[in-house]
């Protein structure tokens, strides 16, 4: 079937810590992206990351296709960082398959 | 630059009501998605366009029409508004390219609220 996974569903950190968010997805399901929900609703593009390792300041993701998963880290985690983090899969190259997220609190 | 704008921000109907709701983009985007999130849940898609003139069924396409009689513009609408579809409703848009290699661009989102 068509399936996006995600864990773990919710995660608490203190300001400073740093967290992995997992994201498994099926065969059917390809060309991984991560977003960011912020606590406004808006959604925001962090990675398109079909396979490989891309970083962007302190968060970067790593896609190992061949093992269908993907993961986000997030390191020297800061408040502003809190939020849902989703990633997301494209079936048949015009749909976008979500999975139901992981919402993550930061404290300071 | 102005990106994906969705109009209204917010709405309250009342069941059997009827409205539409307006996702427009300035990206020269030839796809365009409109998708509904309901709390905890991630995002489903509803309908969406591959081109001018051309729309397509999504997970969840019933009780919901679609048009896109211009590129720039793809408008959701809502014939007879039930509290089911109480949801935040997202509009995206990307660019065609090679397969599924651009990253969709989203709007703000949409409250509806069916009483």
């Amino acid at each position: 079937g068509i399936q996006v996974e995600q864990s773990p569903p919710d995660l608490i950190l203190q300001e400073g810590a740093n967290s992995t968010l997992r994201c498994n997805f099926s065969d059917s399901v390809n060309n991984l992206q991560w977003f960011h929900q912020n606590p406004w609703g808006q959604l925001i593009n962090l990675f398109y990351i079909p396979s490989g390792t891309k970083q962007n300041g302190r968060l970067s993701a790593t896609t190992v296709a061949t093992e269908r998963y993907s993961l986000l880290y997030i390191s020297s985690s800061q408040t502003t960082d809190s939020g849902v983090y989703f990633c997301a899969g494209w079936y048949n190259t015009d749909k976008l398959i979500f999975g139901t997220g992981t919402r993550l609190q930061v404290f300071p | 630059n102005a990106g994906v704008t969705q109009t209204p921000k917010f709405r309250v109907l009342k069941t059997g009501q009827s409205m539409t709701l307006l996702c427009a983009q300035d990206m020269n985007h030839e796809y365009m998605y409109w998708y509904r999130q309901d709390p905890g849940m991630g995002l489903r898609l509803i309908h969406y366009s591959v081109g001018e003139g051309t729309t397509a069924k999504g997970e969840v396409p019933d009780g919901y029409n679609v048009s896109r009689l211009k590129k720039q513009n793809f408008l959701l609408g809502l014939e007879s508004a039930a509290p089911s579809q109480t949801s935040v409703y997202f509009c995206a848009s990307r660019d065609a390219g090679e397969g599924s290699n651009q990253p969709q661009h989203f709007g703000d989102g949409t409250r509806l609220s069916i009483l």
